[in-house]
């Protein structure tokens, strides 16, 4: 069972465009959210993440929404530029600490940003 | 660079055969993960070791085993090697105080 659902699953938006990604979870119990991006042949690197007190985080062009009453949260990107075509994971984990809290990901979003 | 290492980059082996996967965490890190990531398959969790102890199992088929050794290197080990196994297989380490998981580059694994 996929504990975060995310979609779509592809995505092609053209140079200055405003992709979104969304995911949705049903675990009331998950409490941090981070965002991955992963490039051809590299593993994936944290992006930005979010906790659920706030409804929304902003790191530079890269901006999550978050909907506790929904559970669901969205990856924004402003002003997309062809740097940010990567496949991009959402994921959702109980706690921040050691032990067996796992970060369970989404399925990806390969973004392609046409010049 | 993540600071995660990961041999070997590639691999290329036969049905029925074995194969170690080895992961070197950041310094410092003690936990790490390891994950499958197969076409359109998204990451899979396959098991957590923290400081040498087994914590958490995902997907992992009873063919894989995986230690977590007194250095905090980790070896993921593939037996019976079937063309499905074919993926990458990454490692990823936890930083101590923060839920940032911070992965290798891979290896790619190829069953003929």
């Amino acid at each position: 069972q996929q504990q975060v659902k995310q979609s779509p699953q592809s995505l092609i938006v053209q140079k200055g465009g405003i992709p979104i990604i969304n995911c949705a979870y049903e675990n009331t119990a998950f409490d941090y959210f981070p965002w991955y991006q992963q490039f051809p042949g590299k593993g994936p690197a944290l992006l930005i993440a979010i906790r659920p007190d706030v409804s929304e985080k902003k790191e530079g062009r890269f901006t999550i929404s978050f909907n506790k009453s929904a559970k669901q949260f969205s990856l924004h990107i402003m002003d997309s530029q062809p740097g940010d075509s990567a496949t991009y994971f959402c994921a959702a984990s109980i706690g921040l600490g050691t032990g067996a809290n796992n970060l369970f990901f989404g399925t990806g979003t390969r973004l392609t940003v046409i010049p | 660079d993540s600071g995660v290492t990961q041999t070997p980059k590639h691999l290329i082996t036969a049905t029925g055969q074995r194969v170690t996967l080895r992961c070197s965490p950041r310094s410092g890190d003690l936990s790490v993960y390891w994950y499958q990531q197969s076409l359109d398959q998204g990451l899979q969790f396959l098991i957590q070791y923290y400081n040498g102890e087994e914590r958490a199992k995902g997907n992992i088929l009873e063919r894989f085993s995986a230690q977590q050794f007194p250095d905090l290197h980790s070896e993921l080990n593939l037996s019976s090697l079937e063309l499905g196994d074919s993926a990458l297989y990454f490692c990823a380490s936890k930083g101590r105080n923060t839920g940032e998981l911070f992965f290798g580059e891979g290896s790619r694994l190829t069953v003929l």
